[in-house]
């Protein structure tokens, strides 16, 4: 069953706090995503990575980084969180580039008071 | 670069009306296109991949349409029940950039 996993699922940090959201893979997939999600806005890209340690900034990267080290695992973090940094976030993955089908994770809902 | 607005943002509608979900997009290159479905609290899951080459596209209790000449990609859920009930995203694609993602719709279907 193909899966996209993601820990913590919940989250409270306080703001200055470093944060680090996880993503796991089980397809074997190349390309992996991470969005975040605020209300009215949609889903908007962060961060994208092609494979190990290919990654390319996506629309809204500032306050962020990425790792990734294993192509079934792809890491979001946040050094020295900020409240504005406040949403959900999502990872998702496709086998390859552009028109294949992104398979989305649960969700990490994060707070920074 | 491409553009892609999704209307409207709410919907109400009784349960077995249909509800029709549009997005336009800017970029005539754009040839693959996506439809999402969000249950409440939960991940988006795939309910329809189309291509450029099919303008009407049928799945379980909906229709997406292609308009080509006016860059309108539609969702149409026919005769909507209950657990239809969820946030609908369009998403935009070409060769060469990330997909591009509607602002979303929140349907409720009342019984």
């Amino acid at each position: 069953d193909m899966k996209v996993t993601q820990m913590p699922r919940y989250l409270i940090k306080r703001m200055g706090e470093n944060v680090l959201l996880e993503c796991g893979q089980d397809m074997s997939h190349e390309t992996m995503y991470w969005y975040r999600q605020d209300p009215g806005l949609g889903l908007q890209l962060i961060y994208i990575s092609y494979d190990v340690d290919s990654n390319s900034e996506g629309d809204i990267p500032k306050g962020y980084r990425v790792s990734r080290k294993k192509r079934e695992h792809f890491s979001l973090i946040l050094d020295s969180a900020k409240t504005n940094q406040t949403s959900v976030y999502f990872c998702a993955s496709s086998l390859g580039q552009n028109q294949d089908t992104q398979y989305f994770g649960p969700g990490t809902r994060l707070l920074v008071l | 670069g491409e553009q892609v607005e999704q209307r409207p943002p709410h919907l109400s509608v009784r349960e077995g009306d249909s509800a029709f979900i549009t997005c336009t997009y800017t970029d005539p290159n754009s040839y693959y296109f996506f439809w999402y479905k969000q249950e409440p609290g939960a991940s988006l899951q795939l309910l329809m991949k189309v291509f450029s080459s099919t303008e009407i596209n049928e799945g379980q209790g909906f229709t997406v349409l292609l308009n080509k000449k006016d860059k309108r990609l539609s969702l149409n859920l026919t005769a909507a029940h209950p657990g239809d009930s969820a946030a609908y995203f369009c998403a935009v694609g070409q060769g060469g950039r990330a997909l591009i993602f509607g602002t979303g719709t929140t349907v409720s279907v009342s019984p």
